[in-house]
């Protein structure tokens, strides 16, 4: 079993759906959660930062994180073509920069 | 504006031909990451420097080495290129210190291709 878990798609939604990305993963240890958003051939970029579990929201953008469930989500509400990409979730154990694990992404389509 | 900026953006180089990709920061982040992600995978680590302190992951094969000669550059030297190290090489910066050391910043990558 891979550390973190993420249906790679690709996902084709309409213009203006609700999205839902999704990862498990296995190290309970885990407790700082990343959502990252990379279009082609570009780095990613840092979309959503959170710490334990709970909801944080930032704009379009919800980021969820169960840890009894080992399962993060990334909710975009009214989603615009410009979201098409590949969103990648990233976590580790502390504070300090280090152990970074992340999965492998998923590629998501928003159709005009 | 503050950034990474990673050149080449593209690279080709042949089986076995030493070759160096660059990275720098303006964000004057203490520390610099080297991943490599090829196509429709995670990114992988490589190594890392916390300041001068260099970090080699467990995995990261000999043939990956790594220099940062000051704050704001670092270097990716590929030994010996075979053809399953041709991927996207991203480098990323993060500032330990403040509470938001893994707050990471991409730069673009480099896309190396090995013929």
């Amino acid at each position: 079993q891979k550390e973190v878990e993420q249906d790679p798609g690709p996902l084709s939604v309409p213009e203006g759906a609700i999205v839902s990305l999704n990862c498990t993963y296995s190290n309970s240890a885990f407790q700082y959660f990343m959502w990252y958003r990379q279009y082609s051939r570009k780095g990613p970029e840092l979309l959503m930062y959170t710490y334990s579990s709970g909801n944080k929201e930032d704009g379009r953008f919800t980021a969820q994180v169960d840890k009894s469930s080992k399962y993060i989500s990334l909710f975009i509400r009214d989603s615009q073509p410009s979201d098409s990409a590949t969103y990648l979730c990233a976590m580790t154990v502390d504070n300090y920069g280090q152990n970074f694990v992340f999965g492998p992404g998923t590629r998501l389509s928003v159709l005009p | 504006d503050a950034m990474v900026i990673q050149n080449p953006r593209y690279q080709v180089t042949q089986f076995g031909k030493p070759v160096t990709l660059s990275c720098s920061q303006t964000l004057n982040h203490n520390v610099m990451y080297w991943y490599q992600q090829k196509s429709s995978q995670a990114p992988k680590l490589l190594f890392h420097y916390y300041d001068k302190d260099f970090n080699n992951e467990a995995d990261t094969p000999d043939n990956f080495q790594s220099r940062r000669p000051n704050t704001s550059f670092c270097f990716l030297d590929i030994r010996s290129p075979g053809l399953g190290d041709a991927a996207m090489y991203l480098c990323a910066t993060s500032r330990i210190g403040t509470g938001k050391g893994n707050e990471q910043y991409f730069g673009p990558g480099t896309r190396l291709t090995v013929t």
